[in-house]
C-alpha cells in the first residue's frame, strides 16, 4: 500500500533558525497537506497544496508540492517557541480513491 | 477550536470490555473519519462515513465497528477490548467526500487495562 516517509523524525533548534522537513511518497498524490498537533489536542490544518510544482505561504510556513508529485516540503523561517509540537504530512490520490495518509510525524523543539 | 467535538476526552477500562466513542462534525459536515494514533504508528485510518454512508474502510479491525446517524453525528464502537488497543483515537470531518481538508477533534484517549 502506500506508504509516506517524513523526516527528520526530530529537530531540536534555536529560536530563530529556519527549520525544513520534507515527506516522501512511494506513489503519485493529487493533495498533500501540513498539519500541526500540539500535545493533548487534534492535528490542525497549517497548508494544503493542490497542484505540482505548488508554492504556499501561511505567514511563516511555506510549503512546496513537487514536480514529481511523490514528496512535499515544509519550511518554517525565525522559528518561535509556539512552533513546537508535531508536524505531519498527508497525502491523497483522488482518482485511486484512497484515504489521506498520513507520514509519522516530525516533532520540533525550539529552545529560547 | 475546529468545531469537531469528541466524547468522552479520556476513557479507561479493562480487557474484554466495549466502549463507544463519539464525535459531532462541524456544522455543515457531510463527512466523519475516524483515525487511531498510536506512537509507533502514527496516524492509521480507520473508517469514513459521508452523509450516513460508509464510504472507506482502512485497517479497522472486525471488533471494531463504526455508524453516522441521520443527524451526522457518529460514534465508533470498541469491542473485547486488548492492551493494544490503547491509544488516542481521532474523529475529523469534512465538507464533501473527498478527505481534502479534514479537521480534527480533540480526540478520546483510551486506555485499556
Amino acid at each position: 500500500g502506500q506508504q509516506l516517509n517524513q523526516s527528520p523524525q526530530s529537530m531540536f533548534i534555536q529560536e530563530g533558525e529556519d527549520v525544513s522537513m520534507n515527506c516522501t511518497s512511494s506513489s503519485i498524490f493529487n493533495t498533500w497537506l501540513w498539519y500541526k498537533q500540539d500535545p493533548g489536542e487534534g492535528p490542525v490544518l497549517l497548508i494544503a497544496l493542490y497542484k505540482a510544482g505548488e508554492l504556499t505561504s501561511n505567514g511563516r510556513l511555506t510549503a512546496q508540492f513537487g514536480i514529481t508529485r511523490k514528496d512535499s516540503f515544509l519550511n518554517i523561517s525565525a522559528s518561535i517557541p509556539s512552533d513546537v509540537g508535531i508536524y505531519f504530512c498527508a497525502g491523497q490520490n483522488h482518482q485511486a480513491g484512497t484515504a489521506l495518509i498520513f507520514g509519522k510525524g516530525t516533532t520540533l523543539s525550539v529552545s529560547s | 477550536d475546529s468545531g469537531v467535538t469528541q466524547t468522552p476526552k479520556h476513557l479507561i477500562t479493562a480487557t474484554g470490555q466495549r466502549v463507544t466513542l463519539r464525535c459531532s462534525p462541524r456544522s455543515g459536515d457531510l463527512s466523519v473519519y475516524w483515525y487511531q494514533q498510536s506512537l509507533d504508528q502514527g496516524l492509521q485510518f480507520l473508517i469514513h462515513y459521508y452523509n450516513g454512508e460508509e464510504r472507506a474502510k482502512g485497517n479497522i479491525l472486525e471488533r471494531f465497528s463504526a455508524q453516522q446517524f441521520p443527524d451526522l453525528h457518529s460514534e465508533l464502537n470498541l469491542s473485547s477490548l486488548e492492551l493494544g488497543d490503547s491509544a488516542l483515537y481521532f474523529c475529523a470531518s469534512s465538507v464533501g467526500a473527498d478527505y481534502e481538508k479534514l479537521f480534527f477533534g480533540s480526540g478520546t484517549q483510551l486506555s485499556v487495562l
